[in-house]
């Protein structure tokens, strides 16, 4: 069962676009993760958000939990050729010890 | 440092044959964890540890083994591998348990059962 849905699932922009995507749940997570997965490469963790409303800014992304703790978003202003991955959001519940839930992931391609 | 290590990085296996992913990560971390990634279902949790000698399953444990007698190793075993385990394996090790903890993953294996 994927708890959380990340959308969309592909985007594709112009270099100097915005872009934002979101993950979304029915569930209330105490903590969630956001991660950039490059081809052939393990996810490597960009930012974690634990309080409702949070938002957290990493140079050009701005991260945000929903007050609710149960959706997040991530925005990219002025995308980069050398932000496109793969972007994975994982989130953790109370109980759910040690046991970190993904998202589908949503693939991100800027061109020049 | 080398952080989270993986191997093989590729691997074909026939139906039937059994085999073991290894993972060994440097940094004394207490938890480590198997992923498998497959088109369109993102991350998928097999199984972790809390520390050696203690695993616990995930969402999809079935036709996967796990030990961890140290805390440096946490090696997955595949007993009968089938092609519906033909997917990309990730290790990941994090310093504590609490889910807000950062994980560090390997650079992942990438497994086809024909």
């Amino acid at each position: 069962t994927q708890l959380l849905e990340q959308s969309p699932q592909f985007l594709s922009i112009q270099e100097g676009e915005n872009l934002t995507v979101y993950c979304n749940s029915s569930s209330v997570f105490s903590s969630l993760q956001w991660y950039r997965q490059e081809p052939g490469e393990g996810p490597v963790l960009l930012v974690t958000v634990v309080t409702g409303g949070e938002v957290k800014k990493l140079k050009r992304l701005t991260f945000q939990f929903g007050d609710a703790r149960k959706d997040s978003s991530l925005h990219i202003t002025a995308a980069q050729p050398g932000d496109t991955g793969l972007y994975l959001c994982a989130g953790g519940g109370a109980d759910s010890w040690g046991k970190l839930q993904f998202g589908a992931g949503t693939q991100v391609v800027v061109t020049p | 440092n080398a952080g989270v290590t993986q191997t093989p990085k590729f691997q074909v296996l026939k139906t039937g044959q059994s085999m073991t992913l290894q993972c060994a990560q440097d940094m004394n971390h207490e938890y480590m964890s198997w992923y498998r990634q497959d088109p369109g279902m993102g991350l998928r949790l097999i199984h972790y540890s809390v520390g050696a000698g203690i695993t616990d399953q995930g969402e999809v444990p079935n036709g996967y083994n796990v030990s961890r007698s140290t805390t440096e190793d946490f090696p997955l075993r595949l007993l009968s591998a089938a092609p519906s385990q033909t997917s990309v394996y990730f290790c990941a090790s994090s310093y504590q348990v609490t889910t807000n903890e950062k994980l560090f993953f390997g650079s992942g294996t990438q497994l086809s059962v024909l």
